[in-house]
């Protein structure tokens, strides 16, 4: 069964909205989740680290002010797309790891698409 | 920096076997990571090596030798439903991290 669990997994709304993605982990604490991002055939993008208890580190060319990320539990972080626009529009897709030695797990994504 | 190359498709006949290669250029290599992409979906765990040799999982294996900055996954008896796109990921333990950077992935066809 699934092991990280990602909401919402569709969104459409208009440009200038604010847009708030959940990622848990399921059944294990995770100290640090990821958040990644990918456009139409191209493979996935590092966005930021989440570390619970502490700031996001953003790769470079990811706007902190724009793409917010709060881990303030060991089995929660969320990502909030601040004033979207449709080039924000994408495939948002969040992942955990319970211990250093072992695989990441993805959440199931969500599709987001600014209008 | 990382530089990761795969193959960008492939095709292979049901019940065939397929062999997909990854090369690697990195520095604080901490294991190598095979992930199933189907369409519209996000990424499923296959295989991991974190040591050289071959690790076997049912019909996918992974094969990792890290001299030759070099993997393959392999895919034995293929079904329809191994159609997807197959990611290589390196993961690298630079400044505790545990970063992953993905390959752009291969997109495999299974024909009948």
């Amino acid at each position: 069964g699934a092991v990280v669990s990602q909401h919402p997994s569709r969104v459409i709304c208009k440009s200038g909205t604010s847009v708030k993605i959940e990622c848990r982990s399921l059944d294990f604490q995770a100290t640090t989740m990821f958040w990644y991002r990918q456009f139409p055939k191209q493979s996935l993008m590092l966005m930021a680290t989440s570390n619970e208890g502490s700031k996001a580190t953003y790769e470079q060319g990811v706007e902190k002010d724009k793409f917010l990320i709060n881990h303030a539990s060991l089995t929660l972080s969320t990502l909030t797309v601040t004033s979207a626009h449709p080039e924000d529009s994408s495939f948002y897709i969040c992942s955990a790891m319970f211990s250093r030695d072992q695989p990441q797990h993805f959440g199931d994504g969500t599709r987001l698409s600014i209008l | 920096g990382q530089n990761i190359d795969q193959p960008t498709e492939m095709t292979a006949t049901e019940g065939a076997i397929v062999q997909i290669n990854c090369t690697y250029q990195t520095s604080g290599f901490n294991g190598l990571f095979w992930y199933q992409q189907h369409a519209g979906e996000a990424p499923t765990f296959l295989s991991y090596n974190v040591l050289d040799g071959l690790e076997e999982k049912g019909r996918f294996s992974s094969f990792l030798s890290r001299s030759k900055g070099y993997s393959y996954l392999l895919l034995k008896e293929l079904q329809m439903k191994d159609s997807a796109s197959y990611l290589c990921a390196v993961r690298n333990s630079g400044a505790g991290s545990y970063q992953l950077t993905f390959g752009k992935g291969t997109k495999l066809s299974v024909i009948p």
